[in-house]
C-alpha cells in the first residue's frame, strides 16, 4: 500500500527564512504528487503538482517542488518566506486509485 | 471557480445521534470524497464516489457510510455517533479520468460528539 511521509510536523522560521519541507513516498510505480496548503480558517488549496516532466515544478506564491524518483522524495522549497506563509502544509500522492494519499501534515509558523 | 460546500461548518451532536453531513459541488464533477482531519494524522480517507449511486471504502470506512443520489451532492452519515469520531470533515471533489485528479476541498465541518 501507498504511503506518504512528512517528518517536520512544526517548523518556525523568521520571514526572509529560507524553507524546505520534506516529503517521502512509497509506492513502486507511476506517481502524480501534490502539495496542499492550509491558512487558517481557510480552504485546503493546490499549491503545485507534479505529473511528468521537468521534475521542479513551480507553484503559487513562490514555491517551488523537486521530485527525485530515487530518493522517492519531493520536497518543498521556497527561498524567502514572509509572515503570510504561516499555514499548515500537506504532501499529497495519487497513483490511479482515484483518491489522494496524504501525508500527516507541517505545520509552519513564520515570525515577524 | 469550483466550489465545493458543506452543510455546517460547525455540528455539536450526542453519543448515538444519527448524523448527516452533507456537501455540494457545483462544478459537475464525477468524483465525490470525505476524509477527516485529525492533527498529526493528515486527512484519512473515509469514502468516495466515481458517480451516482456509486461508492467506495476508503482507508476508514468503519462507523460510517455515504449516500450519493445525484452528482452534485454526497452524504456523510454517522449512524450513531461516538466520540471518536469527534473530528474536522473534509468534502472534495474532482474531475473523473484525468490523472491530475486536482481534488477541491470544501470549508469542513468541525463536528464535536459528547
Amino acid at each position: 500500500a501507498q504511503s506518504v511521509s512528512q517528518h517536520n510536523h512544526h517548523v518556525i522560521l523568521s520571514e526572509a527564512a529560507s524553507l524546505e519541507l520534506g516529503c517521502n513516498y512509497s509506492y513502486g510505480g507511476t506517481v502524480n504528487l501534490f502539495w496542499y496548503v492550509q491558512y487558517p480558517g481557510q480552504h485546503l488549496q493546490l499549491l503545485l503538482k507534479y505529473f511528468s516532466g521537468d521534475p521542479l515544478v513551480k507553484g503559487i506564491k513562490g514555491f517551488e517542488a523537486e521530485f527525485i524518483k530515487s530518493k522517492f522524495s519531493f520536497n518543498l522549497r521556497k527561498p524567502s518566506v514572509q509572515w503570510s506563509d504561516t499555514a499548515e502544509y500537506f504532501c499529497a500522492l495519487y497513483t490511479g486509485r482515484r483518491a489522494l494519499t496524504f501525508g500527516s501534515g507541517t505545520r509552519l509558523q513564520v515570525q515577524p | 471557480d469550483v466550489k465545493v460546500t458543506q452543510s455546517s461548518r460547525y455540528l455539536v451532536k450526542r453519543t448515538g445521534e444519527k448524523v448527516f453531513l452533507e456537501c455540494v459541488q457545483d462544478m459537475d464533477h464525477e468524483n465525490m470524497f470525505w476524509y477527516r482531519q485529525d492533527p498529526g494524522l493528515g486527512l484519512r480517507l473515509i469514502y468516495f464516489s466515481y458517480d451516482v449511486k456509486m461508492k467506495e471504502k476508503g482507508d476508514i470506512p468503519e462507523g460510517y457510510s455515504v449516500s450519493r443520489e445525484k452528482k452534485e451532492r454526497f452524504s456523510l452519515i454517522l449512524e450513531s455517533a461516538s466520540t471518536n469520531q469527534t473530528s474536522m470533515y473534509l468534502c472534495a471533489s474532482s474531475i473523473q479520468g484525468a490523472s491530475t485528479d486536482t481534488q477541491y476541498f470544501g470549508p469542513g465541518t468541525r463536528l464535536t460528539v459528547l
